[in-house]
């Protein structure tokens, strides 16, 4: 299953309110994960189940989606949140990641 | 406090082997399944290998399958990944990550992976 995310790179200012997409090349239902990455550290976990938030991740994050087409809004941007953010099928293996979205500061 | 910590990365000659491990701490090891994943420099996340809980169940990605080993000992609460004949192209970050399928809803259980270690590093060069 081949995931694609748009757009693969985003500059953005403290306040904004961001969306990010992930489409599945074939029905995934709600087996979709979302991971933030900053420079040198692991990926941590934001939503799992399409739209669960993960304990300890700010309200401001959200995810929706079912079936092909899933999205991560971020409310208002903080600057701690500029990174790499990946979204994860987890309907099947192999498992697959999208290719990334790259959110800059504008 | 849930850990894991890789070891075992370095460089290596194209064709040469290594072994990583990862070592957990802070829960059950032998409750949970565990993933490989790595990262090549400048790149995105790439799945790699998976293992049930017992080590009865295992999976490859297909850029792997036939070279790389997983295993586990939950008596050591380890995990391991064994990468044989190393081309130029598995230079990476590995990274172990916990499997979890905590979350059931309306009869289906999601799973995720919640905790991840701080990654190794493998340089493939001759």
């Amino acid at each position: 299953i081949q995931l694609t995310q748009s757009p693969s790179s985003l500059s953005a200012s403290v306040g904004d309110r961001v969306t990010i997409t992930c489409r599945a090349s074939q029905g995934i239902s709600s087996y979709l994960a979302w991971y933030q990455q900053k420079p040198g550290k692991a990926p941590k976990l934001l939503i799992y189940a399409a739209s669960t938030l993960q304990s300890g991740v700010p309200s401001r994050f959200s995810g929706s989606g079912s079936g092909t087409d899933f999205t991560l809004t971020i409310s208002s941007l903080q600057p701690e949140d500029f990174a790499t953010y990946y979204c994860q099928q987890l309907n099947s293996y192999p498992r697959t990641f999208g290719q990334g979205t790259k959110l800059e500061i504008k | 406090e849930v850990q894991l910590v890789e070891s075992g990365g370095g460089l290596v000659q194209p064709g040469g082997s290594l072994r990583l491990s990862c070592a957990a701490s802070g829960f059950t090891f032998s409750s949970y399944e565990m993933n490989w994943v790595r990262q090549a420099p400048g790149k995105g996340l790439e799945w790699v290998s998976y293992i049930s809980s017992s080590g009865s169940t295992i999976y490859y990605a297909d850029s792997v399958k036939g070279r790389f080993t997983i295993s586990r000992d939950n008596a050591k609460n380890s995990l391991y990944l064994q990468m044989n004949s190393l081309r130029a192209e598995d230079t990476a970050v590995y990274y172990c990550a916990r499997d979890n399928r905590g979350y059931c809803s309306g009869g289906s259980c999601y799973r995720y992976f919640d905790y991840w270690g701080q990654g190794t590093l493998v340089t493939v060069s001759s």
